[in-house]
């Protein structure tokens, strides 16, 4: 089946650290990788995304790589800042059926002044 | 961009009523809507998957007689938590899936039974 294994939080770092969150996934077929951002009390936001080998998605600062040869999607930004403590999920799609998410466990970030 | 609303995002209910969750895709279709549930501090639960004028898909331990799913039209699903009781208290989520959109989520409902 498909799984997405994430890194366990919470993550405490200080402002304008170097930020890693780490993603692996086991699938079946060829799957699109997402990273989703949720801010408390409400939903989810699409941060960032790629859809094939070597894809690099990117956004606010936010980078993360599709390595298939590894199968990992880590999300990586240089420089953070108070207003990116949220939970962020990895998942994946695979094109197949009604190609629903398979979410991470999510991991919580806070980032202090 | 796509929109998806979501209504109510707080309610509060006595136990063994019902209660209605709204999602409807503003500008967009959604061919596909993803109903979610997540406890505190932990994922996202798939509970069910609903394609318009269809009977909704449920994820295995999901009662499909107490979580009602309503797909009408391909900007409006309903989720209806019927008989609610203080363990169905959860934070609910529904997504609508497009072609041109990909996945987009409601802002949720923090559900509470008393």
């Amino acid at each position: 089946g498909n799984s997405v294994t994430q890194m366990e939080g919470p993550v405490t770092l200080s402002e304008e650290a170097f930020l890693t969150i780490n993603c692996t996934y086991t699938a079946t077929g060829y799957p699109s990788l997402f990273w989703y951002v949720q801010y408390p009390g409400e939903g989810l936001q699409l941060l960032l995304k790629a859809t094939k080998a070597d894809d690099k998605g990117s956004n606010k600062g936010f980078e993360a790589t599709y390595r298939k040869e590894t199968t990992s999607f880590h999300l990586e930004k240089g420089s953070v800042q108070v207003s990116d403590s949220a939970v962020y999920f990895c998942a994946l799609s695979v094109p197949e059926g009604n190609e629903k998410l398979t979410f991470g466990t999510g991991t919580r970030l806070t980032i202090i002044p | 961009g796509a929109v998806v609303s979501q209504h109510p995002s707080r309610v509060i209910c006595k136990s063994g009523t019902s209660v209605k969750i709204e999602c409807r895709s503003l500008d967009f279709q959604a061919t596909t809507m993803f109903w979610y549930r997540q406890f505190p501090k932990q994922s996202l639960m798939l509970m069910a998957t609903s394609n318009e004028g269809s009977k909704a898909t449920y994820e295995q331990g999901v009662e499909k007689d107490k979580f009602l799913i309503n797909h009408a039209s391909l900007t409006l699903s309903t989720l209806t938590v019927t008989s609610a009781h203080p363990e169905d208290s959860s934070f609910y989520i529904c997504s609508g899936r497009s072609s041109n959109y990909g996945y987009t989520f409601g802002s949720g409902t923090r559900l509470t039974v008393v």
